[in-house]
């Protein structure tokens, strides 16, 4: 049990492009998903936190209107990285957890690289 | 959230128990401790987690010390595949304002054959 999914695994696009990134809760409800990335060969940064059907709270340093967090059901969370640069490319991970004394459960991730 | 702290790597022979620690001596009584690995270009794992009492599932052991500033989770009989970035988190468990996960640095785990 505790599957999050996360879609798509990779992305290559050229700088300027809107890229938008999935991330489903596949046997729970999550009331509340998060948006984490990580840079090579350092540890994962919280981007935002999401609960369903409110607007997403953004991390210190985080641009909300760069990073587009859309919670509209208890199974789904969107990610739109916007006008991506080759700086933005960098690995997504989400994470999702139902009630709140039940842990966090991540996506594989995603490989974003910014041409 | 408490801070904690971890080794930056272990070795571990392959079929013996893996014995990671970590501390967090600032830890608050309502905050659990939680245990998380990554497999290199995958998402964290969750593995255990726990306030007081040792736990054990699965996947592995928790030992939390009585005063509960460390920790140490247990992989009972190691393998290849056991080979990843540990991290140990604490954070509030439930009701009210919960935290969020916040990672450190984890402890690199590798486990030799």
């Amino acid at each position: 049990g505790a599957v999050v999914s996360q879609h798509p695994s990779r992305v290559i696009c050229k700088s300027g492009t809107s890229v938008k990134i999935e991330c489903r809760s596949l046997d729970f409800q999550a009331t509340t998903m998060f948006w984490y990335r990580q840079f090579p060969k350092q540890s994962l940064m919280l981007m935002a936190t999401s609960n369903e059907g409110s607007k997403a709270t953004y991390e210190q340093g985080v641009e909300k209107d760069k990073f587009l967090i859309n919670h509209a059901s208890l199974t789904l969370s969107t990610l739109t990285v916007t006008s991506a640069h080759p700086e933005d490319s960098s690995f997504y991970i989400c994470s999702a957890r139902g009630y709140t004394d039940q842990p966090q459960h991540f996506g594989d991730g995603t490989r974003l690289s910014i041409l | 959230d408490a801070k904690t702290t971890q080794p930056p790597s272990m070795d571990c022979a392959e079929g013996r128990a893996a014995n990671l620690p970590c501390n967090h001596s600032t830890i608050s009584g309502n905050e659990y401790v939680y245990w998380y690995r990554q497999i290199h270009s995958q998402g964290p794992q969750y593995i255990i987690h726990g306030l007081k009492n040792n736990e054990t599932n699965e996947m592995a052991s928790l030992i939390i010390t009585e005063d509960r500033k460390s920790s140490t989770l247990i992989l009972p009989h190691a393998t290849l595949r056991d080979t990843a970035v540990y991290y140990c988190i604490v954070r509030v468990g439930s009701g009210g304002s919960q935290g969020n996960l916040i990672f450190g640095k984890g402890t690199k785990l590798s486990v030799k054959p």
